[in-house]
C-alpha cells in the first residue's frame, strides 16, 4: 500500500502562473482533505473532497483556487496567478470516511516557492 | 466555529524532565488526535482519543481526553532528544480535522 502519494515534492512557479498539485488517496479511501501550512505555523483546513463532490470548501481562498476530485485519477488543487503569499506547504490527507480509529492518512506534501 | 489551541506555542527541556502539552477546543467533537511533524516532513500519527478519560500511551509518550472539559494532554515523560519536533493536536467536525497552533518542542542535553 503506496499511502498517499503527492507530487510534485517541490515546486517552484514565477508570480503569475498557475500551480497544479496531485493527491493520489490511499487505495480504498475516497475522501480527500487539503491543507496549508505556512512556515512555521499549524495546517490550515482548506477544502473536503469526495468522488466528483465537493462537501466542505470554507477554507478555500474565494479567487484564485480551485479543487476537484475526479471519477477517475488523482485529486487536483489549482492555484491560478500565483503570489508570493501562496508560498506553502501543501498537504493532502485521506480516509475512509467511516473509520474512526484509522482516521486520516496524510501525504507527504507539496512545497510550493513563489519567486 | 471550532476553534483548536495548544499551549506552550514552545517548549525547550532537558533530557530527562517531564512536561505537558495542553489541548482545548470550543466546541463538541467525538475525536481527538495526536500528531508529530519533524522539520520539512509529512504529519505521523501519534494517538486517537475517540471517548471521554480515554488514555493511550507509546513509549514516553501519554495522552488523554476530557471530552467534559474539551481539554487533551500529550504528556512526556523523561525526555529524550530524539522527542525533538513539533506536536499537533487536531480534533474532528463535520468529518474534517481542525488543527491546533502546535507545540515545537526542543530537548536539550
Amino acid at each position: 500500500n503506496a499511502g498517499v502519494m503527492q507530487n510534485p515534492r517541490h515546486l517552484v512557479r514565477r508570480r503569475g502562473q498557475e500551480a497544479r498539485l496531485r493527491c493520489s488517496p490511499m487505495k480504498g479511501h475516497s475522501h480527500v482533505y487539503w491543507y496549508r501550512q505556512l512556515p512555521e505555523e499549524g495546517l490550515k483546513f482548506m477544502v473536503y473532497l469526495q468522488k466528483e463532490n465537493i462537501i466542505d470548501e470554507s477554507g478555500m481562498p474565494k479567487e484564485r483556487f480551485s479543487a476537484e476530485f475526479p471519477k477517475e485519477g488523482p485529486s487536483i488543487l489549482r492555484i491560478q496567478q500565483v503570489v508570493r503569499g501562496d508560498s506553502a506547504a501543501y498537504f493532502c490527507a485521506s480516509s475512509l470516511g467511516w473509520d474512526r480509529v484509522f482516521g486520516y492518512t496524510f501525504g507527504s506534501g507539496t512545497r510550493l516557492t513563489v519567486v | 466555529e471550532l476553534k483548536v489551541e495548544q499551549n506552550p506555542l514552545f517548549l525547550s527541556m532537558q533530557e530527562g524532565k517531564n512536561y505537558t502539552i495542553y489541548c482545548n477546543y470550543s466546541t463538541t467533537s467525538d475525536r481527538l488526535y495526536w500528531y508529530r511533524q519533524d522539520p520539512g516532513k509529512s504529519l505521523e500519527s501519534l494517538f486517537v482519543l475517540l471517548s471521554n478519560g480515554a488514555v493511550k500511551q507509546e513509549g514516553r509518550l501519554m495522552a488523554s481526553l476530557d471530552t467534559k472539559a474539551r481539554l487533551s494532554t500529550l504528556h512526556i515523560t523523561a525526555a529524550v532528544h530524539d522527542l525533538s519536533a513539533t506536536y499537533f493536536c487536531a480534533v474532528v467536525t463535520t468529518d474534517k480535522l481542525i488543527f491546533g497552533t502546535g507545540t515545537r518542542l526542543q530537548v536539550f542535553p
